[in-house]
């Protein structure tokens, strides 16, 4: 897990608010991959990025969910009017090059929205 | 839609035994294979992947099979030791696509 940080680790948010995640990728890696797991369940892809372009976000739901990865800082994950289904974990991911190559995973951000 | 799965939630392995953990998929277009290791409240680590021009990837005490014909992979741990206990994730890509997909994973337990 040593180089891509996840911050916060927990956070607790209230029905309708807003749940911002951050990333910052292994240093000289360019490729962003955001997943979420729920309880019992594998690692769910929801959107991939390089810098400043989204790649792929056909994982993510079409509502109220955006992700970003600036030139400057880390990756961003906004959550906006959060529900109770959206309590999970959300682990990033970074690669130096695109799939079909190991990706380095940060040890998560557990949101419980109460 | 499950194209990666691995149907045992769970293993127990006495120390010094082989533990053999199975991950089946259904996309033939699959080219990639990783599996990962998790322990609790951390991310997944990657542990050792084969490409499918393989059928055997061997990394110390850890050997990925992969056989296409009948898509599946399985991954050897010899011999399994106390600190393998974790969560064991398979995870499957194409080359012609952006994301992996992952197994709903299987907890080994390695019994000392």
């Amino acid at each position: 897990n040593a180089g891509v940080m996840q911050n916060p680790r927990h956070l607790v948010r209230r029905r309708g608010q807003e749940a911002r995640l951050r990333c910052s990728p292994v240093k000289g890696h360019s490729h962003v991959y955001w997943y979420r797991q729920l309880p019992e369940e594998g690692l769910k892809f929801m959107v991939y990025l390089q810098k400043e372009n989204i790649i792929d976000e056909s994982g993510m739901p079409k509502e109220r969910f955006s992700a970003e990865f600036p030139k400057e800082g880390p990756s961003i994950l906004r959550i906006q009017q959060v529900v109770r289904g959206d309590s999970a974990a959300y682990f990033c991911a970074s690669s130096p090059q695109g799939v079909n190559q190991p990706q380095h995973f940060g040890d998560g951000t557990r949101l419980s929205i109460l | 839609d499950q194209q990666v799965k691995q149907n045992s939630p769970s293993l127990s392995v006495q120390e010094g035994r082989i533990s053999i953990l199975n991950c089946d998929y259904t996309n033939s277009m699959f080219d990639y294979f990783l599996w990962y290791k998790k322990y609790p409240a951390e991310g997944p680590t990657f542990l050792i992947s084969i490409s499918s021009i393989k059928d055997k990837n061997e990394d110390g005490r850890f050997t990925v099979f992969l056989n296409k014909s009948a898509k599946h992979l399985s991954l050897h741990i010899v011999p399994s030791q106390p600190g393998d206990s974790a969560v064991y994730f398979c995870a499957a890509s194409a080359r012609t696509g952006n994301q992996f997909y992952f197994g709903t994973g299987t907890s080994l337990t390695v019994i000392p």
